[in-house]
């Protein structure tokens, strides 16, 4: 059974270019997460999607961040400008409907961003 | 907001010693998950905790939920290079979906 599937693993990309970060849930999960890993801030919940649609976008930095789920079995996040501060590991997770499998999340491997 | 804090921050232990970290969430949980995250890997579901005062083993591994339900620790006996890897609590709270990550807990074991 594949895992959570993101692309690309590693991009280094220069400041100000548009950067699109993608996702592939497993199949039958129907709620979807874009996180962001950082050694200062940690794991922070960037955007949340049920069903396909945006729940909860309070964790998305600023106007340069979108997210968008167009069905169940892709993601894009995307940055435009990027900046250096950006420089993170974005992981991409979903979990399965309410009641089963206990709410566990299952992360992707994560997209290692770097802006120069 | 909600926060969920862990301590240690990092933690250093020989192999074969014990090791613990304790996650504190700054409001009332309704169930509380661990994750494992390998150097240069990604999070995995280790476990989910529900009832107050719950405690759950899996092997050298004991977690516990507090009375509470406003903290959680992980314990691990007899610790092994293969535990190295940063250890995070996750907390719910009632009528959310949201899993509020804690700061994580990184453990390195010294052969």
């Amino acid at each position: 059974d594949a895992g959570v599937i993101q692309s690309p693993r590693h991009e280094v990309t220069e400041m100000g270019q548009e950067v699109t970060l993608r996702c592939k849930p497993i199949s039958g999960h129907n709620s979807l997460f874009w996180y962001r890993q950082t050694m200062m801030r940690g794991l922070e919940l960037l955007i949340y999607f049920n069903n396909n649609v945006p729940i909860d976008d309070s964790g998305m930095p600023e106007d340069r961040f979108s997210a968008k789920m167009p069905n169940a079995s892709f993601s894009t996040l995307k940055i435009q400008p990027s900046e250096p501060r950006d420089s993170a590991v974005y992981f991409c997770a979903s979990s399965p409907p309410f009641g089963k499998s206990r709410n566990t999340i299952y992360f992707g491997e994560g997209s290692w961003l770097t802006v120069v | 907001g909600q926060q969920v804090m862990q301590i240690p921050q990092y933690q250093h232990v020989q192999e074969g010693e014990d090791f613990t970290t304790y996650c504190n969430s700054s409001t009332t949980l309704s169930n509380i998950q661990w994750y494992k995250q390998r150097p240069g890997g990604h999070p995995v579901f280790l476990i989910q905790l529900v009832k107050s005062g719950e405690v759950k083993k899996q092997k050298r591994l004991t977690f516990q939920f507090g009375e509470a339900k406003k903290n959680s620790s992980l314990h691990i006996t007899a610790t092994q290079t293969t535990d190295v890897g940063t250890y995070f609590c996750a907390g719910q709270t009632s009528g959310t979906y949201k899993y509020i990550f804690g700061t994580g807990t990184r453990l390195k074991v010294l052969a």
